[in-house]
């Protein structure tokens, strides 16, 4: 069965770091470039970064630019999101995902609360 | 930046009713466009990519089409599933989500 498991998040004060990370199963990691995305309530996900499938090529939104950082390990099926600066409106949760289809994301992990607040 | 926008922000039908949802880009994107279903408390759901072809597992009650700027998502017959906020994605210039309809009963 296909799934990504997600860990990390938490409450964190402005100004500090935080890392996700996403663990895939069953199927070839390797083989597939991988997203971050995250979500406030009731507003649309916001694309925040993608990952090639072998970590050569990486490509961040805007407000991610400068601050935060993917990586990836496909030894241990592992995409990561290192999360640094934080701001309050980084407040979301943040969601995995696989990008299974051309420009498309066809396989999401359970998604992560990440609440920035002093 | 491409913007995206979709009309109309709500819909209220009954399960069995043909339900048309549409998309409209800033600029051309081609038929780089998903559309996606999410449910309170879940991820979103990959339905269509490519502008109209399904997604593995997508009942084909759901259909897609369209390309530039104009795209709609259609559902044939509601099934009671069915009610909940529908994106659509663009992957022309970067990557962004519109605002979603809701389908509501």
């Amino acid at each position: 069965q296909e799934q990504l498991a997600q860990s990390g998040g938490g409450v964190v004060q402005p100004g500090k770091s935080l890392r996700l990370s996403c663990a895939a199963s069953g199927f070839i990691f390797s083989s597939y470039a991988m997203h971050w995305v995250r979500q406030t309530p009731g507003k649309e996900p916001e694309w925040v970064a993608v990952i090639s499938y072998d970590g050569g090529i990486d490509h961040f939104a805007d407000p991610a630019k400068g601050r935060f950082g993917i990586s990836r390990d496909n030894s241990k099926s592992t995409v990561y999101l290192q999360m640094d600066s934080l701001r309050v409106e980084d407040t979301a949760v943040y969601y995995c995902a696989r990008e299974g289809y051309p420009d498309a994301f066809d396989l999401w992990g359970q998604g992560t609360i990440v609440t920035v607040s002093s | 930046e491409i913007v995206l926008t979709q009309f109309p922000a709500t819909l209220s039908l009954s399960p069995g009713d043909r339900a048309t949802l549409s998309c409209r880009a800033s600029q051309s994107v081609s038929t780089y466009l998903a559309w996606y279903q999410q449910k309170p408390g879940q991820a979103p759901r990959l339905l269509i990519y490519d502008a109209s072809r399904r997604a593995t597992g997508i009942p084909d009650r759901f259909s897609g089409n369209g390309s530039g700027t104009d795209f709609t998502l259609t559902v044939s017959s509601l099934a009671p599933e069915d009610f909940a906020v529908y994106y659509c994605q663009q992957r022309r210039k970067s990557f962004s989500f519109g605002p979603g309809t809701k389908v509501d009963i």
